[in-house]
């Protein structure tokens, strides 16, 4: 099945910093989704994109389904941008695969 | 949200026991999964279904059942509790009719602790 890697692994910035965290997959997909896990433990779906590039706010992304990556953007970083963020990557009827996830610390 | 409900939020439990989790949806979706979340593995596919009383198995199966006797409730058993089982798990929901291919939410999650 499809394998998902997520880098970094973990990333340390300070309030204001500008981040880029990428997806890569093993093969190419139909479904690629960005998420946040707050500190909470809550799943918040971030952005739905299986190809081409959306934005919402201070946060963006990036896919390039030809090459099997995707990027997350996050500018002018606040504090409660602080958590997890995952990459999860689905093909044809396989089941939606998640990377291992960025670890994303702001620091005031 | 997807209005998806996870029930109990937090359960502690002896080894041997049965346990059942629900996931309860309140806009029809089709396709429900149930994930365990660990640390070291993110998350991993358990069950899922599209459609009553059609469900599948995912990578980390063994231990678990599950049945969806109507499209709201999606109920995820422990046949006999191992420690092995603590772990978070989260439901979720694929909101449109295409399955995989369309957008996943997920509910709020259900810690399990089996002592």
């Amino acid at each position: 099945g499809i394998q998902v890697e997520q880098s970094p692994p973990d990333l340390i910035l300070q309030e204001g910093a500008n981040s880029t965290l990428r997806c890569n997959f093993s093969d190419s997909v139909n479904n690629l989704q960005w998420f946040h896990q707050n500190p909470w433990g809550q799943l918040i779906n971030l952005f739905y994109i299986p190809s081409g590039t959306k934005q919402n706010g201070r946060l963006s992304a990036t896919t390039v389904a030809t090459e099997r990556y995707s990027l997350l953007y996050i500018s002018s970083s606040q504090t409660t941008d602080s958590g997890v963020y995952f990459c999860a990557g689905g093909q044809g009827a396989q089941k939606l695969v998640f990377g291992q996830g960025t670890r994303l610390t702001i620091n005031p | 949200d997807a209005g998806i409900t996870q029930s109990p939020r937090h359960k502690v439990t002896e080894t041997g026991t049965p346990v059942t989790l629900r996931c309860h949806q309140t806009e029809n979706h089709r396709y429900m999964y149930w994930y365990r979340q660990d640390p070291g593995h993110g998350l991993r596919l358990i069950h899922y279904s599209y459609g009553v009383k059609d469900t599948d198995k995912g990578e980390v199966s063994d231990g678990y059942s599950v049945s969806r006797s109507k499209t709201e409730d999606f109920l995820l058993t422990l046949e006999s509790a191992t420690s092995s089982q603590t772990s978070v798990y989260f439901c979720a929901v694929s909101t449109g009719t295409g399955g995989w291919e369309t957008e996943a939410f997920f509910g709020q999650g259900t810690r399990l602790t089996v002592v």
